[in-house]
């Protein structure tokens, strides 16, 4: 299995500034994966982020908005740049277990945005 | 493209009561399907899975069979439990090994003692 924290886990921002979300992995992973799931809504993948690489992001999201680092195998940030209040959602990170290939997800990050 | 219908809810039952929630899918090849469960002030659970037709995927009394004539996966369980109580997600993997995720909307199950 695999434990995945987030910092924060909550936070409430206002309209143009960035903030940065961090993912951290009890052990190493090659894939971990960012999701965002909005008011209502089901989980939508932004991005996937492999070490060593650059993320791949899926349609409708894009670099400039939310950039995404991986360092190492055990931590990614996925920060959310130039907020607005459509981005208030959950944002979930979530890695492929390193033994069993099922998927884990982080308690989530819950973004405000006023 | 890929895409995952559930049912809408609350779903509000007694305990003890029979339980279905709806799952439809819509996939180009042969994804694997998966309903998560999120408890109250807790992540993303991975509730049960099953990876080809007519495969049935059981965990904690839940069941669910891969029907790819009606390209459905709905969640059953005999007799709920308060401690059921969640948000519950249908979700299909878009192939091959790349671990991605579509997500449904999720069902909110309320259990009544």
């Amino acid at each position: 299995s695999a434990v995945i924290s987030q910092k924060p886990s909550r936070d409430i921002c206002q309209r143009g500034t960035s903030l940065t979300i961090q993912c951290q992995v009890d052990s190493q992973v090659t894939m971990m994966f960012w999701y965002r799931q909005q008011p209502g809504q089901s989980l939508t993948l932004i991005a996937t982020a492999n070490q060593g690489s650059e993320a791949t992001y899926e349609s409708g999201f894009v670099i400039d908005k939310f950039p995404i680092s991986r360092p190492n195998l055990t931590f990614s940030t996925l920060t959310v740049s130039n907020m607005s209040p459509e981005d208030s959602s959950i944002y979930l990170c979530s890695v492929a277990g390193p033994s069993d290939n099922k998927q884990y997800f982080g308690p989530g990050t819950r973004l405000t945005v006023t | 493209g890929n895409s995952v219908t559930q049912m809408e809810g609350p779903v509000t039952l007694s305990e003890e009561a029979f339980l279905t929630i709806n799952c439809t899918y819509t996939a180009t090849g042969y994804p694997s399907l998966f309903w998560y469960v999120q408890y109250p002030g807790e992540g993303l659970q991975l509730l049960l899975k099953a990876t080809k037709a007519d495969d049935k995927g059981s965990n904690k009394g839940f069941e669910a069979t891969y029907r790819k004539e009606t390209t459905s996966f709905h969640l059953e369980k005999g007799s709920v439990q308060v401690s059921d109580s969640a948000v519950y997600f249908c979700a299909l993997d878009y192939g091959g090994a790349t671990n991605k995720l579509i997500f449904g909307t999720g069902t909110l199950l309320a259990v009544q003692p």
